[in-house]
């Protein structure tokens, strides 16, 4: 199978700008969940999507939005963009094996912002 | 509390070595500790997990000890070899997919 993928892999934004980043999960995967890498502040879980329906949500402010298609790709979306949110965006798709959700990355969207 | 906190940043071992990660937590609700490696350029890879009803589960030359009264969990990496070189991070689930990192070891084998 296929791994997770995202697109695009490298990203160069000024602030005040919006972007949207893309994820397809691993063929057969429902859930999606997506995290922010930086190095001061580690991985930090922003959302999860299952079946189209947010179900599980972070500490991050509004700005940052996603949701997902009846196909299981999701989006997140970055509106009006800010020097802190420099930052590795991975997205990671999961279903339920031997009783465990076991959640797969994809390689990330590196976002500069300038 | 919903954070994870790990030990050392940084660790420097000779090759053949035992690298040793730490890990503790404080919300008793978490019932799920899986590790992540993870190698520049790529996003974390799960490497080895246990459920806190078990105190130990090895895969190969990765082990976890479990503790659950103390509330600590360690990575054990026997005969630790170049290729183990990479950023390891434990986590702890919290509600369904929802994970709480630890702020990662940088691991450098030195052959």
């Amino acid at each position: 199978k296929a791994g997770v993928t995202q697109t695009p892999r490298y990203l160069i934004k000024t602030r005040g700008q919006q972007v949207t980043l893309s994820c397809s999960p691993i063929s057969g995967h429902r859930s999606v969940s997506w995290y922010q890498q930086t190095p001061g502040q580690g991985l930090q879980f922003l959302f999860e999507y299952f079946s189209e329906t947010q179900r599980n949500k972070g500490n991050f402010p509004g700005r940052f939005s996603g949701r997902q298609f009846s196909n299981s790709r999701s989006e997140m979306n970055v509106s009006t963009l800010e020097l802190g949110d420099s930052a590795l965006y991975l997205c990671a798709s999961s279903f339920r094996e031997q009783g465990t959700d076991t959640q797969y990355f994809g390689p990330g969207t590196r976002l500069t912002v300038l | 509390q919903q954070q994870v906190k790990q030990s050392p940043q940084s660790l420097i071992v000779q090759k053949g070595g035992i690298s040793i990660i730490n890990c503790a937590y404080e919300n008793t609700a978490f019932d799920y500790f899986p590790w992540y490696q993870q190698f520049p350029g790529k996003g974390p890879a799960l490497l080895i997990a246990i459920r806190p009803d078990v105190s130990e589960k090895k895969e190969g030359r990765f082990t976890i000890s479990f503790n659950k009264s103390a509330k600590q969990f360690s990575l054990h990496i026997m005969d630790s070899q170049p290729g183990d070189s990479a950023t390891y991070f434990c986590a702890a689930r919290w509600g369904a997919q929802k994970l709480v990192f630890g702020q990662g070891t940088r691991l450098t084998i030195n052959p």
